[in-house]
């Protein structure tokens, strides 16, 4: 069945280092890709979005390319911040017969100063 | 920006009772919601897809006699637990999608608490 798979967590880093976390993902068709983002004591929020092959997701600082040849739909940034300290969350939308959205398991992202 | 309100933000209740939690959507109209379940430092799990005026599809392993899902209206989705147990204590999470939009709009979810 679909499913989304991301890096264990948690991940920490210093301020201004280089982000990656990925993501892969198994489907049956051509999902539309996502990042949703939760704050701490906050709801999830979209962060960035792909809907096809090639489509590159940029929002605050963040990227995300949709692979489709990899599957995969990593998230990347380039100098991260004490505030982006958060739960990362990756995601599939498929609109079959009917229309679901899966998550993968999150990755929680400590930024320290 | 579009908000979606799901109550009560918390609810204990007596195993074997039965619990009902809202969604809305305040100032759109909700083609498709979706309900979700969160167990502590885990991912959601998707439960079920409900759109207005049509039977809920749900994810394989969900119960549909245990978990009904009723999408009454374009604002308005509601997930009853039944005869609710220790086991369905959870974090549950609603959220709604407007016209085709790809983007999803999150309820602040309930924390069922089932004694």
């Amino acid at each position: 069945g679909d499913s989304v798979t991301q890096m264990e967590g948690p991940v920490t880093l210093s301020e201004e280092a280089f982000l990656t976390i990925n993501c892969t993902y198994t489907a049956t068709g051509y999902p539309s890709l996502f990042w949703y983002v939760q704050y701490p004591g906050e709801g999830l929020q979209l962060l960035l979005k792909a809907t096809k092959a090639d489509d590159k997701g940029s929002n605050k600082g963040f990227e995300a390319t949709y692979r489709k040849e990899t599957t995969s739909f990593h998230l990347e940034k380039g100098s991260v911040q004490v505030s982006d300290s958060a739960v990362y969350f990756c995601a599939l939308r498929m609109k079959t017969s009917y229309d679901k959205v899966i998550f993968g398991p999150g990755t929680s992202l400590s930024v320290i100063p | 920006g579009a908000v979606v309100s799901q109550h009560p933000s918390w609810v204990i209740c007596k195993s074997g009772t039965s619990v009902k939690i809202e969604c809305r959507s305040l100032d759109f109209q909700a083609t498709t919601m979706f309900w979700y379940r969160q167990f502590p430092k885990q991912s959601l799990m998707l439960m079920a897809t409900s759109n207005e005026g049509s039977k809920a599809t749900y994810e394989q392993g969900v119960e549909k006699d245990k978990f009904l899902i009723n999408h009454a209206s374009l604002t308005l989705s509601t997930l009853t637990v039944t005869s609710a147990h220790p086991e369905d204590s959870s974090f549950y999470i609603c959220s709604a999608t407007r016209g085709k939009g790809e983007k999803l709009f999150f309820g602040s979810g309930t924390q069922l608490s089932v004694l």
